[in-house]
């Protein structure tokens, strides 16, 4: 079976510029995760989303951040205007119901 | 808040037994999770408790106490491939807070 895929695997991009991350979620899982993890603020979630509703973004870092998921095969989290401090490992990670989280491989962002 | 802790680091050789201890005081709890986490790589589920008491899962076991905010992870017969880094995390409703993860070293 197909697990969580993400989308790059790697970015390199210069402080300022729009930076996309995908997520392909598990199919039939109806809960969606996206993490950041770093080594100052280990991992950290930003948001979730149920059925692809937006439940709880408490954990987004500001309006430079914003998540979409327009259907249940597919999820973006957007950063613009991108900053050095944005740099980090973002993973997605999806859920059926209240069974464990199954993680992607992550992207790992780096702002110049 | 969420506040919820576990050693920075441990070492241990091949063969042996090490226990990652985990405290939580959370405002909530819908279950306990630990997740193994290589350098690089994905966390990726190891166990659940969400009732007091151990659970085993082969080399891994669990054991949690809800009146006391106490979680372990057990690893028995420790192997090189068993060096990495483990995440405890609380559940609240569908939200987990993660610890900041126990670095396991196995020596030979």
């Amino acid at each position: 079976d197909a697990g969580v895929i993400q989308s790059p695997r790697h970015e390199v991009t210069e402080m300022g510029q729009e930076v996309t991350l995908r997520c392909k979620p598990i199919s039939g899982h109806d809960y969606l995760f996206w993490y950041r993890q770093t080594m100052m603020r280990g991992l950290e979630l930003l948001i979730y989303f149920n059925n692809n509703v937006p439940i709880d973004d408490s954990g987004m870092p500001e309006d430079r951040f914003s998540a979409k998921m327009p259907n249940a095969s597919f999820s973006t989290l957007k950063i613009q205007p991108s900053e050095p401090r944005d740099s980090a490992v973002y993973f997605c990670a999806s859920s059926s119901g209240s069974q464990p989280q199954h993680f992607g491989d992550g992207t790992r962002l780096s702002i110049l | 808040g969420q506040n919820i802790d576990q050693p920075t680091e441990m070492t241990a050789t091949e063969g042996a037994i090490v226990q990652i201890n985990c405290t939580y005081q959370t405002s909530g709890f819908n279950g306990l999770f630990w997740y193994q986490q290589h350098a690089g790589e994905a966390p990726t589920f190891l166990s659940y408790n969400v009732l007091d008491g151990l659970e085993e899962k082969g080399r891994f076991s669990s054991f949690l106490s809800r009146s006391k905010g106490y979680s372990y992870l057990l690893l028995k017969e420790l192997q090189m491939k068993d060096s990495a880094s483990y995440l405890c995390a609380v559940r609240l409703d569908y939200k987990l807070s993660f610890g900041a993860g126990t670095t396991v070293t196995v020596r030979a």
